[in-house]
């Protein structure tokens, strides 16, 4: 039931782009995703509802294959502050009346000079 | 506006010991939620309120209880604590519906330590 992100660690050089994906066995109604840096608590940065939709805002977007019951969050000319790990947590069901999140056990992205 | 605020920041407990974590948030949010989390678990579901009066358990309810009474106030509590339950343990709060509707703000974490 716990989705699975992939890859579990990834680093970077500035500049450099990189995808997170999140897959779970169970049909998701929302992919939730959030960046947390060490010693600090989660921070969100997007909700993908079920229908296929892609979310973006400045160079960090995601997308949600429903079919596939699949999200990747997409990273691209990566800088320093983008360093932490990212979660993935999801919502089941066809309502979305359950408001319980599971969530991947995180991949950590460091970002180099 | 303070957001979500956790009481105490770090705590160090002998086995056996009880004590409450307080939750407050400012933002008039429906939902409360209280995880812990362990190296390499990521972030585990103990309990959560859809409202006040109302509590349901998450993923890894046992040896905790919760409370709450006052919508802006999620109270968890450890009766007899248990070196298990060392860990950090995050509150979290989110709107029930409208264009916010899911966004979690979590709270600074209480760190606790059972010996």
């Amino acid at each position: 039931q716990q989705p699975v992100q992939s890859p579990q660690a990834v680093i970077l050089r500035e500049g450099e782009d990189a995808v997170i994906n999140c897959s779970s066995s169970k049909a998701l109604y929302s992919v939730h995703w959030y960046r947390q840096k060490h010693g600090e608590a989660p921070v969100f940065l997007m909700i993908l509802l079920k229908g296929g939709e892609q979310k973006g805002h400045d160079k960090i977007s995601a997308s949600f294959n429903e079919k596939k019951q699949q999200s990747s969050l997409y990273l691209t000319a990566s800088q320093l502050s983008y360093s932490g790990t990212y979660f993935c947590g999801t919502e089941m069901g066809n309502a979305g009346n359950n408001r319980k999140l599971i969530w991947g056990l995180g991949t950590s992205l460091a970002v180099n000079p | 506006n303070a957001g979500v605020t956790q009481t105490p920041k770090f705590r160090v407990l002998k086995t056996g010991q009880s004590m409450t974590l307080l939750c407050a948030q400012d933002m008039n949010h429906e939902y409360m939620y209280w995880y812990r989390q362990d190296p390499g678990m990521g972030l585990r579901l103990i309990h959560y309120s859809v409202g006040e009066g109302t509590t349901a358990k998450g993923e890894v309810p046992d040896g905790y209880n919760v409370s709450r009474l006052k919508k802006q106030n999620f109270l968890l509590g450890l009766e007899s604590a248990a070196p298990s339950q060392t860990s950090v343990y995050f509150c979290a709060s989110s709107y029930k519906s409208g264009r916010a509707r899911g966004e979690q703000f979590f709270g600074p974490g209480t760190r606790l330590t059972v010996l």
